[in-house]
């Protein structure tokens, strides 16, 4: 079964910028969102189809997808930001999540 | 804007067969792809299948054998049936939906309900 793959955590100053990875087999050639959640919150989606905001969402997130590895990108990351991070991607009709990156923002 | 409420019981024995139901506001079940998403205590989401607007399925491999998922158009409703229940279904159950496009996410959820297996 196909599998996308993130770091357990990433910290980041505040204002700083902060890069979550998301592996997977030419995970380039499939779309790619990315999904925040905080403590006791549903997931909120804040990139799809690789690098495209929802309305609502800060223009400080961006994503990018290439080769085998989408990035979300935070920049001048604020202290709100903290939370835990899941890229999900497709394998033919099934969905695929990452394991999760939690962001300390220090 | 689009509200999603999941609906169930929040205890259910083990072997036994959990049955939640989701509830649509502020948009018509179609033209969406309607998802069940589960998350286990200190783990990521766990997709579980997604219903077309069409009434077409898609599941978890690792749990086909024991979903249902179902469209319940004239009641802007979807429900999920999870067979031969272990503790290991232990989690809060999420529906959520997406716009029937590639690429796109899963754009609105329910606040999740605490479904716990056990005797």
């Amino acid at each position: 079964s196909y599998e996308v793959t993130q770091p357990p955590s990433v910290s980041v100053s505040p204002g700083q910028t902060a890069s979550i990875t998301c592996s997977g087999d030419r995970l380039g050639t499939k779309y790619v969102c990315w999904y925040q959640q905080r403590p006791g919150q549903s997931p909120v989606l804040v990139i799809y189809r690789d690098s495209k905001r929802p309305s609502g969402i800060p223009d400080r997130f961006s994503g990018s997808n290439s080769g085998s590895t989408a990035t979300l990108t935070i920049s001048g990351t604020q202290a709100i930001d903290e939370a835990d991070y899941y890229c999900q991607s497709w394998d033919s009709s099934t969905v695929v999540f990452g394991g999760g990156t939690r962001l300390t923002v220090l | 804007q689009v509200q999603l409420q999941e609906s169930g019981p929040g205890l259910v024995k083990p072997l036994e067969t959990l049955s939640l139901t989701c509830s649509v506001a502020g948009a018509s079940i179609s033209n969406y792809y309607w998802t069940w998403m589960r998350q286990s205590p200190g783990k990521g989401p766990e997709w579980i299948g997604n219903v077309h607007h069409s009434g077409s399925t898609n599941y978890n491999p690792s749990l086909k054998s024991r979903v249902t998922i179902l469209l319940d158009t004239p009641k802007n409703q979807f429900s999920l049936k999870l067979a031969s229940l272990t503790a290991a279904d232990t989690a809060i159950y999420y529906c959520a939906g997406k716009e029937d496009f590639a690429g796109y996410g899963l754009d609105v959820w329910g606040q999740g309900t605490a479904v716990t297996v056990s005797s």
